[in-house]
């Protein structure tokens, strides 16, 4: 089946304490994506990257990091967490276009941090 | 560059009356236009799509989206809600074009059913 995979759904941490959120997706897509969603204010991108090796910043990249050392995996990294930092992450994956403009993105269940 | 406005925030309607989402984007093209539905406590599954061509797209779960060019619309609709539907919506827009995913996000329409 394809998907997206998320792990931890849930997670609770406290301040400063590093985590790593993981992301995995099984239909060889180049690009993927990590979003946060907080009440009023939508999706807003953190980072993305269109292939290995090649990440970029979104809207709202700080107090994050990524990398993409394989094509499948795609890794939300918090260094120092904040209760700012409190949300719900969503990673999301799609083929790039060519010529088919026919793709769509592919969304993991979500993870609920909070941070205390 | 592009964004995406959802004017209502929260919408409530009987079941079994029609629906109608609002969407306005901004963007210097035609984008790729994008509609998705969020369950409570789930992701977020694409309902319909546009590209290119016919402005009216149908979508999975009895919805459809028209394409306004001339409003830079692109308003979903249902004839006759189900107590399912209720979830929460999103509007997205992508940039036209090879090469490029990058999804915009309005802030949502939360929408509540009324057995």
């Amino acid at each position: 089946e394809a998907q997206v995979t998320q792990n931890p759904r849930y997670l609770i941490t406290v301040t400063g304490k590093k985590l790593t959120v993981t992301c995995s997706q099984n239909m060889n897509h180049e690009y993927m994506s990590w979003y946060r969603q907080d009440p009023g204010l939508g999706l807003r991108q953190i980072y993305y990257s269109m292939n290995v090796e090649v990440t970029d910043k979104g809207d709202v990249p700080e107090g994050y990091k990524v990398s993409r050392k394989e094509k499948r995996n795609f890794p939300l990294i918090l260094e120092s967490p904040s209760p700012n930092q409190t949300s719900l992450y969503f990673c999301a994956s799609a083929f790039l276009r060519d010529s088919s403009p026919n793709t769509e993105a592919f969304f993991g269940q979500g993870t609920r941090l909070t941070v205390v | 560059a592009q964004s995406v406005t959802q004017p209502d925030i929260h919408i409530t309607v009987s079941e079994g009356a029609s629906l109608e989402l609002r969407c306005n984007y901004s963007y210097g093209a035609t984008p790729y236009l994008f509609w998705y539905v969020q369950s409570p406590g789930q992701g977020l599954q694409l309902l319909l799509k546009y590209f290119s061509g016919d402005t009216l797209v149908q979508g999975i779960k009895g919805f459809e989206a028209e394409f306004k060019r001339s409003q830079s619309s692109f308003n979903l609709r249902k004839p006759s809600v189900h107590w399912s539907d209720a979830a929460e919506y999103f509007c997205a827009v992508a940039p036209s074009g090879a090469g490029s995913y990058q999804l915009t996000f309005g802030k949502g329409t939360k929408l509540s059913v009324i057995p």
